[in-house]
């Protein structure tokens, strides 16, 4: 049982550039999210998913696209790279079934945008 | 406490000493609070959490507590180690049928060896 897994771990872009992180996570959970973590910003939600098909804008969805073609991944895409997007990006998962509403992240992925 | 700007506060406490983190919510409808440690290059991982109809909550070596009527919420760490160094996040959930948790900025506990 892995949990949430992110790749890559790291990444340096060039302004302009496309990419995108990969989420997977073997749990079952059918809420997926995709935060970003700036310093003395907290954790900001940038896109989530309640299941496969479905996703919605969080607080700051502005440059990125999420999809969510199956249960397990949620990947987050940067379409063209900008320097304000250097952040740490967290992937985070939870069941929507019963009471536990325990959210799970991965390691994160450390994105410079130069 | 929580931070207003680009600087964590930071708590420092001696090693073996009981460490006290503070948070305070923003919102009175929110039933479900968690605390979440994130070590240094790691992802946040679950410490404890507690539910709007209980005051206290205890776990191993940590303990909540909750004050509703101030929109307080405090996370007490007993007997602080070495490996108690990190940042720690409250966050809550607001409402009955809602899956967004809201984090607070984080703390940074540094414990003295």
């Amino acid at each position: 049982n892995a949990g949430v897994t992110q790749t890559p771990k790291f990444q340096v872009l060039k302004t302009g550039q496309s990419m995108t992180l990969q989420c997977a996570q073997d749990m079952n959970h059918e809420y997926m999210s995709w935060y970003r973590q700036d310093p003395g910003m907290g954790l900001r939600l940038i896109h989530y998913s309640v299941g496969a098909g479905i996703t919605d804008q969080g607080e700051v969805p502005n440059g990125y696209n999420v999809s969510r073609s199956t249960t397990e991944d949620f990947p987050l895409r940067l379409l063209s790279a900008a320097p304000s997007q250097t952040s740490v990006y967290f992937c985070a998962s939870r069941t929507l079934r019963g009471t536990n509403e325990k959210l799970f992240f991965g390691s994160g992925t450390q994105l410079s945008v130069l | 406490g929580e931070s207003v700007g680009l600087h964590l506060p930071t708590l420092s406490v001696q090693e073996g000493d009981n460490s006290i983190i503070n948070c305070a919510y923003s919102n009175s409808a929110s039933d479900y609070f968690i605390w979440y440690k994130q070590e240094s290059g790691k992802g946040p991982q679950f410490i404890i959490d507690i539910r709007s109809n209980m005051d206290k909550r205890q776990g191993q070596r940590v303990t909540v507590l909750l004050n509703k009527t101030v929109k307080h919420l405090s996370l007490q760490i007993a007997a602080t180690q070495p490996g108690d160094s990190a940042v720690y996040f409250c966050a809550e959930l607001p409402g009955a049928g809602s899956y967004q948790l809201t984090f607070g900025k984080g703390t940074k506990l540094s414990v003295i060896p």
